[in-house]
């Protein structure tokens, strides 16, 4: 069956303290991958995206991934958090020809300012 | 383009009673989907739309679950005979294709069944 894995629930950092979460994905085939992100109070928000080509994508807000494929991961990082990174981030996949997004359980952050 | 739109921001009903949500997407997206997430989880398909037509409904959309969208725009979710389990957070999306966009969610829908 198709899964999304993210193993941190939650993670708090200091502010200017490096990020990098966990995402490994179940698929059979070729898949697109994606970031979201949750700020207390919104919606979901797409943070970054791959489809195909260089595997290191660079989203907004200063984060980036990298889609490992023979790890079957797509790791997120940013260089320096700020406490306005306060949320939730979440994974997600889809076969890359299909519609339907699955979805990790989501990744906590807390930012002390 | 105010986003994707729906209504009510909250419902709270009781045990057997019948409720209908609202979903407006992005005026030019084809696709819609629904999405449910309950607390600590993300979200979940349940099913989508390419304009007026539904292509694909999870196994988590019971008998007592129906979704339409009549004219290929706005789209409604109907939960009958609700149950306490059917709680949570009931989310929509969008796309315009699904190759160049992302999804464009909604801020959901969330529902208490007491």
């Amino acid at each position: 069956a198709q899964s999304v894995s993210q193993h941190n629930h939650h993670v708090i950092l200091s502010e200017a303290a490096s990020l990098e979460l966990g995402c490994n994905y179940s698929y059979g085939g070729t898949v697109n991958l994606f970031w979201y992100v949750q700020y207390p109070g919104q919606h979901l928000q797409l943070l970054l995206k791959y489809f195909s080509g260089d595997p290191l994508v660079k989203g907004i807000k200063g984060f980036e991934a990298e889609f490992i494929k023979s790890k079957f991961s797509f790791n997120l990082r940013k260089p320096s958090v700020q406490w306005s990174d306060t949320a939730e981030y979440f994974c997600a996949a889809r076969r890359s020809s299909g519609d339907k997004l699955t979805f990790g359980t989501g990744t906590r952050l807390a930012v002390r300012p | 383009d105010t986003g994707v739109s729906q209504n009510p921001r909250h419902k709270i009903t009781k045990r057997g009673q019948n409720v209908t949500f609202r979903c407006d997407p992005i005026s030019e997206h084809n696709r819609l989907y629904w999405y449910r997430q309950t607390l600590g989880q993300g979200p979940e398909f349940l099913t989508y739309f390419q304009n007026e037509a539904q292509l694909e409904k999870s196994r988590l959309l019971s008998d007592r679950f129906s979704a339409e969208r009549p004219k290929g725009s706005f789209s409604t979710l109907e939960i009958q005979r609700t149950e306490q389990g059917d709680s949570a957070m009931y989310l929509c999306a969008s796309s315009f294709d699904r190759l160049s966009y992302g999804y464009t969610f909604g801020s959901g829908t969330r529902l208490t069944v007491v």
